[in-house]
């Protein structure tokens, strides 16, 4: 089963508005964390926003703001004022509690093309 | 610019060669990763190391063998690869977080392979 869902494959927003990507998950564990990467055409993951499941308010960075509705298992990403250099791939990615380890192993969902237009 | 710094960018081998894929992290980062990428798709986890020991291998092929010489560098060596393995390899490296999973992890720029 899909532990990451992300149900929009592109999106196009006009530059200068907002635009909400969609990212639902699904875990039984307790403690997870939730993060948002940006991926442009050359290639890297660019880290955006985390949430932890046991944070009270939404996590803000920028112009992004995570819209985390824990009781839906979702956890949707909102770019602000949506600018050309915005235009990527984004991806949602979740990373349970890995059972006391030191690192977590990312899950990551389907990914969501954005495009901006002038 | 990124922290994580992978060499080389591009690298196309041939089937019968033999090459490596290099990774450099200095933010003290005890825990790095390897994934395999193929276009559009996400990232797919190959190896994680934690404190230099091998903590996950998932089921890559021996084809594929990791080294993490010490905390800063993450080898992948490469031998006998398949068409198939054409993708973007990236690295990641994270703080060792006891299992809160709040940090995130950073990537490199990536290494595309070609296989011809």
């Amino acid at each position: 089963a899909q532990k990451i869902t992300q149900t929009q494959p592109g999106m196009f927003v006009q530059e200068k508005e907002a635009v909400t990507l969609d990212c639902t998950y699904d875990t039984s564990d307790p403690s997870y964390g939730l993060f948002w990467y940006k991926q442009p055409s050359s290639g890297e993951m660019i880290f955006l926003i985390y949430q932890g499941s046991y944070d009270q308010q939404n996590a803000t960075e920028g112009r992004y703001s995570l819209n985390f509705q824990k009781a839906r298992k979702s956890a949707n990403l909102v770019i602000s004022a949506s600018q050309l250099g915005d235009s990527a791939m984004y991806f949602c990615a979740m990373r349970e509690s890995a059972g006391g380890t030191s690192y977590g192993k990312l899950t990551f969902g389907q990914g969501t093309i954005l495009t901006v237009h002038p | 610019d990124t922290e994580v710094t992978q060499t080389p960018k591009h690298l196309v081998m041939g089937m019968t060669n033999k090459k490596s894929l290099k990774c450099e992290q200095h933010m003290g980062h005890r825990a790095m990763y390897w994934y395999k990428q193929k276009a559009k798709k996400p990232p797919e986890l190959m190896f994680v190391y934690s404190y230099e020991k091998l903590s996950i291998n998932e089921s890559v092929p021996s084809r594929f063998s990791p080294e993490c010489p010490n905390s800063s560098l993450l080898n992948l060596h490469l031998h006998a690869l398949q068409p198939e393995d054409s993708a973007l390899y990236l690295c990641a490296s994270s703080q060792a977080s006891g299992g809160r999973g709040n940090q995130p992890q950073h990537f490199g720029d990536g290494t595309r392979l070609s296989i011809l």
